[in-house]
């Protein structure tokens, strides 16, 4: 089981916007302000497309964006586009703890 | 442009070793610190360990269900880092992947493809 708490589907239409939650503790999401997100193609690289709740990478489309409110924090994916469709992840610091690095099941967004 | 391309995956017997690869490039690898990360199958992610970069000696950090068994090292003239895995479990097939450290940001900035080990008799 993974120490953060993602739901495992989510879906909307082409143009729709979709938001993807991350759960965790006071030990982790809520502690710092250090909540990734990754978009996951099977069989490719995982592509980081937010740091530090909110920073995008360059390239990333501003499309993508990250929040977080006390414990849980969220992906939003405006616009949605065939390409979008993928697995994402969260990640977080954990600080002293083992592991310093938690991260979520993971959610299968679907582009209907 | 940055690539990390990781090799050395297979079937290996429970209580067996292996050595996972990962080739660097497009960057200078002993000025980072560098994770390996692994993703059993049908589940999330999870952080394996890390080695720091040469002005923190390549010191190294694992994960406490990998600690005792797996160790991280590299070969900064071969742009090279390495995970030997010993005394493997079941519970260690996965698709292990090494990451670069976003330096300063806690998250990592590039990834490999990963590559597959499977535990099982």
């Amino acid at each position: 089981q993974s120490a953060l708490t993602q739901p495992p589907s989510a879906s909307g239409s082409p143009g729709q916007s979709v938001t993807i939650s991350c759960s965790g503790t006071s030990n982790d999401v809520g502690g710092y302000n250090y909540v990734s997100w990754y978009q996951h193609h099977p069989g490719k690289a995982p592509k980081p497309i937010i740091y530090e709740v909110t920073k995008r990478p360059s390239g990333v489309p501003d499309r993508f964006s990250g929040s977080k409110v006390g414990n849980t924090a969220s992906l939003t994916v405006s616009g949605l586009q065939a390409e979008d469709e993928a697995d994402y992840y969260c990640g977080s610091y954990a600080g002293g703890n083992n592991p310093p690095w938690v991260f979520g099941g993971g959610t299968k967004l679907t582009v209907l | 442009e940055v690539q990390l391309v990781e090799s050395g995956g297979g079937l290996v017997q429970p209580g067996g070793s292996l050595r996972l690869s990962c080739a660097a490039s497009g960057f200078t690898l002993s000025d980072h610190y560098m994770d390996w990360v692994r993703q059993a199958p049908g589940k999330g992610l999870e952080w394996v360990g890390r080695s720091r970069d040469k002005a923190r000696k390549h010191t190294t950090q694992y994960a406490a269900s990998v600690e005792g068994r797996f160790t991280i090292s590299r070969d900064d003239s071969k742009s090279s880092l390495y995970l030997q895995m010993n005394s493997l479990k079941t519970e260690d097939t996965a698709v292990y992947f090494c990451a670069r450290d976003r330096a300063g940001n806690y998250s990592w900035d590039y990834w490999g493809q990963g590559t597959l080990v499977t535990v099982s008799s």
